[in-house]
């Protein structure tokens, strides 16, 4: 079953940190760049960051670089998010998704068609 | 940063109709933007890629277009299912940008 599945949410202090996992089945993980996408209570979608699939480069939103570490162990088929020095503005539902295809000769363009639940992190003393 | 901005924020209209969300981005992006639909309490799920191109088994009354800095997403007959908020979000650099979202509901 092609699936993603988020886990190590939960209610954390300010300036703690957290750390995300998203597990990937059904499909080959090596293959595909990796993002997270968060989005706080009835707030809209704010991407996160991305890891290619052979984890050479990693980006972030301006909002989270320098405290937020997104990695990835492909031999688990695994993404995480490594989260520092938390603030009440990441308070959101923390989503894993499926990128760009990169099993080609060339990558397919980087539309994320495939999501997880989501996990939900709150920050509050 | 690309600034996406969509519009309108909220649309209200009838089963039948058709309707039109534009997307203007800061910058040019070429055709390297996309739409997803989210439903309450749901992940958002992608229905169009590459501006024009619909995702495997998304219904076909759902299409997209523009190029450049504007972009359309239209739904050719609004259906009660397709109530949900839609956003575009450009790859062409990092960091990716979402729109604000547009809550669509039926009136």
């Amino acid at each position: 079953q092609v699936q993603l599945v988020e886990s190590g949410g939960g209610v954390v202090q300010p300036g703690r940190s957290l750390r995300l996992s998203c597990a990937a089945s059904g499909f080959t993980f090596s293959s595909y760049g990796m993002h997270w996408v968060r989005q706080a209570p009835g707030k809209g979608l704010e991407w996160v960051a991305v890891i290619w699939y052979d984890a050479s480069n990693q980006y972030y939103a301006s909002s989270v670089k320098g405290r937020f570490t997104i990695s990835r162990d492909n031999s688990k088929n695994t993404l995480s998010l490594q989260m520092k020095r938390l603030r009440a503005e990441d308070t959101a539902i923390y989503y894993c998704a499926r990128g760009s295809d990169c099993s080609g000769t060339t990558c397919l363009p980087d539309a994320f068609n495939l999501w997880g639940p989501g996990t939900a992190v709150t920050v509050s003393s | 940063d690309i600034q996406m901005t969509q519009s309108p924020s909220s649309l209200s209209a009838s089963v039948g109709d058709r309707v039109t969300i534009t997307c203007q981005a800061s910058q040019d992006i070429s055709n390297y933007l996309n739409w997803y639909q989210q439903k309450p309490g749901n992940a958002p799920n992608l229905l169009i890629y590459d501006a024009s191109n619909l995702e495997t088994g998304v219904p076909s009354r759902f299409s997209g277009g523009g190029s450049g800095t504007h972009f359309t997403f239209t739904i050719s007959s609004l259906q009660p299912e397709d109530i949900a908020t839609y956003y575009c979000q450009q790859y062409d650099n990092v960091p990716y940008t979402f729109g604000q979202g547009t809550k669509l509901e039926i009136k």
